[in-house]
């Protein structure tokens, strides 16, 4: 079955210091999302992509983070600056036409 | 935004027992998801379903659109089940309840 596949499921940075976080979304999607959960926390949206393009994001997404499609199999998140406060599990998700998302086994970012 | 409150919030079940999680939504949506999120912290898709009702095993989900709102049934429950369970709804984008933690103890 087709899964979307993030890398790396650890990352340890310091304060300051960029991070990317990678995905391979589901080869058929056109659709794809990060999302993140704090500990102990809801999942929370931080933006979608379509067609080579943010098509929404949230508040959180601000201008320490982007997304990129380097390829035609990657999507990538980068976080320019990393804060304390960054610290948390970051999911990558991908769909096919607007319906179900699948989500990957997520990246858990801690920033020392 | 769209507004997504489940209940309860926390449940101690005993193996074996049924049990069912409650999430209400305040707006139309294109979308709902149930997801559990397991201890490793992934998210399992449970169900997909904007309206009407479908099952999975001991599982099953039932959505009506029109009163906003979206159960989820499990039945004979296991160990296994712990965990979180996660209503998301869609309304551009996909937003995610605060979700039940249900633990079941043998």
């Amino acid at each position: 079955e087709p899964e979307v596949t993030q890398t790396p499921s650890h990352q340890v940075t310091q304060m300051g210091q960029e991070v990317i976080l990678r995905c391979v979304p589901i080869s058929n999607h056109l659709y794809f999302y990060w999302y993140r959960q704090i500990l102990g926390q809801k999942v929370e949206f931080l933006v979608s992509f379509y067609n080579n393009e943010i098509s929404e994001k949230s508040e959180i997404f601000d201008d320490q983070f982007s997304v990129e499609r380097p390829d035609g199999s990657n999507f990538t998140l980068k976080i320019r600056s990393t804060k304390l406060e960054d610290s948390a599990m970051y999911f990558c998700a991908s769909s096919g036409w607007p319906e179900e998302l699948f989500f990957g086994s997520g990246t858990q970012l801690s920033v020392l | 935004g769209i507004q997504v409150e489940q209940s309860p919030p926390d449940l101690i079940l005993q193996e074996g027992a049924n049990s069912t999680l409650r999430c209400n939504f305040s707006d139309s949506v294109n979308n709902l998801q149930w997801f559990h999120q397991n201890p490793w912290g992934q998210l399992i898709n449970l169900f997909y379903i904007p309206s009407g009702t479908k099952q999975n095993g001991r599982l099953s989900a039932t959505t009506v659109a029109t009163e906003r709102y979206s159960l989820l049934y499990i039945s004979s429950s296991q160990t296994t089940d712990s965990g979180v369970y996660f209503c998301a709804v869609e309304s551009a984008p996909l937003v995610f309840g605060k979700g039940t933690r249900l633990s079941v103890i043998a």
